[in-house]
């Protein structure tokens, strides 16, 4: 079993070039996550969809947008990417919205570098 | 604010007993959760509490108060294979989970 994909593990990306992370789970979970992790710093969510066709902000949603087109797929798109946006990324899912009683599981993470 | 406190490193030797402790300050409370991760991995769970208490899981047990916002992990017969990052998290009454910064566990020989 799969789990959770992400793709690309790294990336260096020019500043005002836009790019997508995807993220693809084969768990058929309800609700998937996006967070950004940076030294120092606990994971911070970025957007988040508690099932198909809805998704919400997180406590650092500006620069990035999300779709969920279907269950398996939550993609994140950086439209014009700063600096500030270095980071590692994490797409994370679980059976229940929100994490609220169930454990998340997450992906292996991508690695982006903007300069 | 909501707020998640933990030591940002610790140091124990292999086959000791260590405890991470995490304080949180958050609008409500849903259960507390936390994650093992391994440098350059994803976070992994390791324990969920929700009611005060102890909760054991082989060499790993984490205890819960929420009248104090406290709880610890415990890691008992520690391995190297136990040097990593512990995240604590929080649900809070939206049902989000904050995290903590981690805490950094170094095992020596």
């Amino acid at each position: 079993t799969a789990g959770i994909t992400q793709a690309p593990t790294s990336q260096i990306l020019a500043a005002g070039r836009s790019m997508t992370l995807r993220c693809t789970q084969d768990m058929r979970h309800n609700a998937m996550y996006w967070y950004r992790q940076d030294l120092g710093l606990g994971l911070r969510l970025i957007h988040y969809s508690n099932t198909a066709g809805t998704t919400g902000k997180g406590e650092v949603p500006d620069g990035y947008s999300v779709s969920r087109a279907n269950t398996d797929d939550f993609p994140l798109t950086l439209a014009s990417a700063v600096p500030s946006q270095t980071s590692v990324y994490f797409c994370a899912s679980s059976r229940l919205p929100s994490g609220g009683y169930g454990e998340q599981f997450f992906g292996p993470g991508t690695r982006l570098t903007v300069l | 604010g909501q707020n998640i406190d933990q030591p940002t490193e610790m140091t124990a030797t292999e086959g000791a007993i260590v405890q991470i402790n995490c304080t949180y300050q958050t609008s409500g409370f849903n259960g507390l959760f936390w994650y093992q991760q391994h440098a350059g991995e994803a976070p992994t769970f390791l324990s969920y509490n929700v009611l005060d208490g102890l909760e054991e899981k082989g060499r790993f047990s984490s205890f819960l108060s929420r009248s104090k916002g406290y709880s610890y992990l415990l890691l008992k017969e520690l391995q190297m294979k136990d040097s990593a990052s512990y995240l604590c998290a929080v649900t809070d009454s939206n049902y989000q989970l904050i995290w903590g910064a981690g805490t950094k566990l170094i095992i020596k020989p």
